[in-house]
């Protein structure tokens, strides 16, 4: 099977703009779980979704949102970027059924805020 | 509230010795944890999970509940085990990751 995948792996962004970034899992999975990496915070979890629905959320303020399509493939959107969301973004699927799942990374995107 | 805890950022061992990469969580459920790697320039991958109580790469890793622990062991390190390691607990639908121990592994 074909790993998760995201799009794009490299983002440049100036303040105050928006970005999308997408995640396509793994054939199967429904769960998609959405994790930035820092290197003063480290891997904090955002969101997770399945089925289309937002089953979990981490502490991150409201500019952070996702969704599910039918698919479910995953996107993420961040509105009004801050110098502080430059980050590695990772995203990870897992078949879902099972709340304690393998979960498998994608090699994620890195977004980069001037 | 879930936190795990991984005290040591950085372990230098030589090739052929024993290694053993520590991790303490605190959860009040009942613990799902797990050990991912990340060897350079690949992405985060699933070395083990105590429930499997598997041997991967001939690393193994046991759960104490009662030191909420969840070490990492090996008996004869490799310069291939050179990595960033990570433990984590899933409380739900959610990982909690430590702050990684990176693991260098000299010839």
């Amino acid at each position: 099977k074909a790993g998760v995948t995201q799009t794009p792996r490299y983002l440049i962004k100036t303040r105050g703009q928006q970005v999308t970034l997408s995640c396509s899992p793994i054939s199967g999975h429904r769960s998609v779980s959405w994790y930035q990496q820092t290197p003063g915070q480290g891997l904090q979890f955002l969101f997770e979704y399945f089925s289309e629905t937002q089953r979990n959320k981490g502490n991150f303020p409201g500019r952070f949102s996702g969704r599910q399509f039918s698919n479910s493939r995953s996107e993420m959107n961040v509105s009004t970027l801050e110098l502080g969301d430059s980050a590695l973004y990772l995203c990870a699927s897992s078949v879902g059924q099972a709340q304690a799942d393998t979960q498998y990374f994608g090699p994620g995107t890195r977004l980069t805020v001037l | 509230a879930q936190r795990v805890t991984q005290p040591e950022k950085l372990l230098s061992v030589f090739k052929g010795a024993p290694v053993e990469l520590k991790c303490n969580y605190s959860y009040s459920g009942s613990p799902e944890l797990f050990w991912y790697v990340q060897y350079s320039r690949q992405r985060l991958q699933l070395l083990l999970r105590h429930i499997s109580r598997e041997s991967i790469k001939g690393f193994t890793a046991d759960l104490n509940k009662g030191e909420t622990s969840f070490h990492l062991k090996k008996p004869f390190a490799q310069e291939e085990d050179s990595a960033m390691y990570y433990c984590a607990l899933s409380g739900g639908s959610r990982l909690t990751f430590g702050e990684g121990t990176q693991l260098t592994v000299n010839p």
